[in-house]
């Protein structure tokens, strides 16, 4: 009931390219979905997060869409640099609690 | 400023070892939090404080020991640890602990545990 699936494991695109990560939930209580950054030694960093009030919700070149009927969220990165190589985390939290429910990471390659 | 800072950032002991784990922040934050988190795995919640007060104990095991000296402050003091206790330690803290309050994550501490 607390599991965000996140999907998938790993991604390589090339520069330019679109890439596009996928989180899944079970707990309707969920209501704040954010994504975070991490590259290597360093902490996560939030990207960009969104509530079930949108469906999308962009930031530049990052893009959140969100389905609350399929229990779904999902994000796009467009025009995809070597700089976004990093690993990608979905998150989710309801507003009952201060608990993250961490997705299992993508790692991002993205080849010059 | 958005930045939260921890110390050491690597530390290497061994299992008779007493050691300690620093965070701080200025961004005048109420909750900070610990994480653990194993390489390839996403961070994993050890325990929350939320203005001072412990509210989070995620059952972890009573040789990992927080304290919150103040409201810039967090410690995890450390002792008779194992092998599989090496990992990433990250420190995070947020406004007040809140559903839409961002947590904002330090570099984190790379303990090994010999």
């Amino acid at each position: 009931q607390q599991q965000v699936k996140q999907s998938p494991q790993s991604l390589i695109v090339q520069k330019g390219g679109i890439s596009i990560i996928n989180c899944a939930y079970e707990n309707t209580a969920f209501d704040y979905f954010p994504w975070y950054q991490q590259f290597p030694g360093k902490g996560p960093a939030l990207l960009i997060a969104i509530r079930p009030d949108v469906s999308e919700k962009k930031e530049g070149r990052f893009t959140i869409s969100f389905n609350k009927s399929a229990k779904q969220f999902s994000l796009h990165i467009m025009d995809s640099q070597p700089g976004d190589s990093a690993t990608y985390f979905c998150a989710a939290s309801q507003t009952s609690g201060s608990r993250l429910t961490f997705g299992e990471g993508t790692q991002l390659t993205v080849n010059p | 400023d958005t930045e939260v800072t921890q110390t050491p950032k690597h530390l290497v002991m061994g299992m008779t070892n007493k050691k300690s784990l620093k965070c701080e922040q200025h961004m005048g934050h109420r909750a900070m939090y610990w994480y653990k988190q194993k390489a390839k795995k996403p961070p994993e919640l050890m325990f929350v404080y939320s203005y001072e007060k412990l509210s989070i104990n995620e059952s972890v095991p009573s040789r990992f020991s927080p304290e919150c000296p103040n409201s810039s402050l967090l410690n995890l003091h450390l002792h008779a640890l194992q092998p599989e206790d090496s990992a990433l330690y990250l420190c995070a803290s947020s406004l007040e602990g809140g559903l839409s309050d961002t947590q904002y994550f330090g570099p984190g501490t790379r303990l090994t545990v010999l």
